[in-house]
């Protein structure tokens, strides 16, 4: 199995500009989690799904985050417009089931950094 | 107060010493609580998840304590290829939310 898979792993861009994070969970995982990490504020759920519907947005940071996932295999978290403070790694994450005992697997991350 | 706390080190220690990190999380509802491990610049992978009174694989021991609401992780004879950033995380049953702690740093000296 591949993992997770995350694109692009790296994005550098100016502030005002869209962003757009991409996330291919593990197949038959039926949860999709966003996570945001920085060196202030550690790890932070910002979202997740359930067999593709939002069930929790309460940590997306304001109306700038959205997050799609139109199908089982594809999510994505989009910044518009993205500003210095967004700049972060973000990870997306499976599990097989959402119980809370169930092993999220993570993706690689994408570093984004916002000038 | 964050729900979930750690001290963020970083602990320097010899190889073979053995050396453990404590947790605590605020939210007495939480059920279910986990360690990962995080290398630089890379993504979070489970270590070993907790579900009651704690439990051990091989040099790793996860303890749990509902009382004090804290939970541990003790390695043993560590080895070099044991540094890297442990992260703690709790679940509450019912919510499907994990949340973590901002993660210890642990260097292991030759």
């Amino acid at each position: 199995d591949a993992g997770v898979i995350q694109s692009p792993r790296h994005e550098v861009t100016e502030m005002g500009q869209e962003v757009t994070l991409r996330c291919k969970p593990i197949s038959g995982h039926d949860y999709l989690f966003w996570y945001r990490q920085t060196m202030m504020r550690g790890l932070e759920l910002l979202i997740y799904f359930n067999n593709n519907v939002p069930i929790d947005d309460s940590g997306m940071p304001e109306d700038r985050f959205s997050a799609k996932m139109p199908n089982a295999s594809f999510s994505t978290l989009k910044i518009q417009p993205s500003e210095p403070r967004d700049s972060a790694v973000y990870f997306c994450a499976s599990s097989l089931a959402g119980g809370i005992q169930e092993t999220q697997y993570f993706g690689p991350g994408t570093r984004l950094l916002v000038l | 107060r964050k729900e979930v706390e750690q001290d963020p080190g970083p602990f320097n220690v010899p190889e073979g010493a053995t050396v453990a990190f404590n947790c605590t999380y605020s939210n007495s509802a939480s059920q279910s609580f986990f360690w990962y491990r995080q290398d630089c610049r890379k993504e979070p992978k489970l270590l070993m998840s907790v579900y009651s009174s704690g439990n051990e694989d091989g040099r790793f021991t996860a303890q749990l304590n509902r009382a004090s609401q804290y939970i541990s992780l003790l390695i043993r004879d560590s080895k070099l290829s044991d540094s890297a950033t442990y992260l703690c995380a709790g679940g509450v049953a019912g919510g499907f939310k994990t949340i973590f702690g901002a993660g210890t740093r642990l260097f292991v000296k030759a």
